[in-house]
């Protein structure tokens, strides 16, 4: 079975800096991918980003980037340059190659202060 | 085009009612997907359909939950019996379905049920 973990219930950080959201997981699978959410207050989960886990090279979108230690079973997301409509809950999602199943994280509330 | 609908948006009912949650998947899209999100977690698999057929429905928690997609699109979840620990946000999600490839799961604003 496999698991995902955020370590960090909560974080806070100034407008236009730089923050990092922790995610370790657990697998036994090969092939597999993980994901970050976003889920403001509209409860709406929105994509963020996904690495495939046979990739070496660290996915990034425009503000967003990962970390991925595959050996580790590492994932944490770097949001540069934050925003204040970054404030929301982040979920970090593991599902392996040709399931169905998401499997979430804790989630990590983040807020960013003007 | 339009997202993933879920009606209604916020339901209260009383301890051993029955409810039903509806879900209006993205047009095209033959796989759905209910999860449940207990406050302060993160959401949790209920069950998927492919097409009219529950393909998976092992994260059910009992046998009052049961869902339905009777055409292929629309799903409707049911709760039968409720109790004060089923208050949760139910979210339904759907995608593409295009063999062993991972497909987006794009997901609609949740159901927020409160069983009083």
């Amino acid at each position: 079975a496999q698991t995902v973990t955020q370590s960090q219930p909560e974080m806070s950080v100034q407008e236009a800096e730089t923050v990092t959201l922790s995610c370790t997981y657990d697998t036994s699978e090969n092939n597999y991918y993980l994901f970050w959410y976003k889920q403001p207050p509209s409860r709406q989960m929105i994509l963020v980003i996904r690495q495939e886990a046979y990739k070496q090279q660290n996915a990034t979108e425009n503000r967003f980037s990962v970390n991925f230690q595959k050996a580790a079973k590492s994932f944490s997301l770097k949001i540069s340059d934050s925003q204040l409509g970054d404030t929301a809950m982040y979920f970090c999602a593991s599902i392996p190659q040709g399931a169905q199943k998401l499997v979430f994280g804790q989630g990590t509330r983040l807020t960013i202060n003007p | 085009g339009a997202g993933v609908s879920q009606t209604p948006s916020n339901k209260v009912t009383e301890k051993g009612k029955y409810v039903e949650l509806r879900c209006d998947p993205i047009s095209g899209h033959t796989a759905l997907y209910w999860y449940r999100q207990s406050l302060g977690q993160g959401p949790e698999f209920l069950i998927y359909f492919q097409g009219t057929g529950a393909a998976d429905d092992s994260g059910l928690p009992n046998d009052r939950f049961f869902a339905v997609r009777p055409e292929g699109s629309v799903s409707t979840l049911k709760i039968q019996r409720t109790e004060r620990g089923d208050s949760a946000v139910y979210l339904c999600a759907s995608s593409f379905s295009r063999g062993d490839s991972y497909n987006e799961q794009f997901f609609g604003p949740g159901t927020r049920l409160t069983v009083l």
